[in-house]
């Protein structure tokens, strides 16, 4: 077990410029979410995956931001047109499905800071 | 809406003294109440789970608390150390009915043990 794992961690980008972010998740894991967190404070919900099939998409994603798990393994997330506002670091979590919700624990990985100048 | 309050925001003390972190939560109707640690520009790590028919969890030096009926959870750490120094944080799952257990987060506690 090897843990979610990120890449890239950092990211620098200019402001219009288009990034792309990747997760991997524990082996087996049909849940995967991604989160913003920005400076000060708590993560704010981004995207949740189960299996290959995106089921909801915060308000918070604009129509610059996709995100795909396309074999229902890895995810990426995409922002296009970057903007100053998008610098924040972007977490992702992943949990097996078990059919107990009320046990669910998201394990997260080292996350993606993203600086847009 | 839920909205997860943790106070307070920050909190500094001598090594070897036990502390409580606090959490408050709006909306009672949860499944469970989840705290994390984060060190600074890293993820976060889990800490402990309380499920809605839980009142306490204890992993460690470390026990969290729940009352659901006044929305309120608390970690308490016992002989603090030097090494517990990061942003600890609460957080608890909203599901409206899908198969989403998306996390509400609080600000969190930044938590400095002074050797």
């Amino acid at each position: 077990d090897t843990g979610v794992s990120q890449n890239p961690r950092h990211k620098i980008t200019k402001r219009g410029q288009n990034v792309t972010f990747r997760c991997d998740p524990i082996s087996e894991h049909n849940r995967l979410y991604w989160y913003r967190q920005t400076l000060g404070q708590g993560p704010e919900f981004l995207t949740y995956f189960q299996n290959e099939a995106q089921l909801e998409k915060s308000r918070l994603l604009s129509d610059r931001f996709s995100a795909e798990r396309p074999k229902g393994s890895f995810s990426t997330l995409e922002i296009q047109r970057t903007e100053q506002g998008d610098s924040a670091m972007y977490l992702c979590a992943s949990s097996p499905l078990d059919g107990t919700s009320s046990r669910e624990t998201q394990y997260f990985g080292p996350g993606t800071r993203l600086l847009v100048l | 809406k839920q909205e997860v309050t943790q106070i307070p925001a920050a909190l500094s003390v001598p090594e070897g003294e036990n502390l409580v972190l606090n959490c408050s939560f709006t909306d009672s109707a949860i499944y469970n109440l989840q705290w994390f640690r984060q060190d600074p520009g890293k993820g976060l790590t889990s800490l402990l789970l309380i499920q809605s028919s839980q009142r306490e969890q204890t992993s460690g030096r470390l026990n969290a608390s729940l009352d659901k009926s006044s929305g309120r959870s608390t970690l308490y750490i016992a002989a603090s150390q030097p090494g517990d120094s990061a942003t600890y944080l609460c957080a608890v799952p909203m599901n409206y009915g899908g198969a989403t257990n998306k996390l509400i987060f609080g600000t969190g506690t930044l938590l400095a043990v002074q050797p």
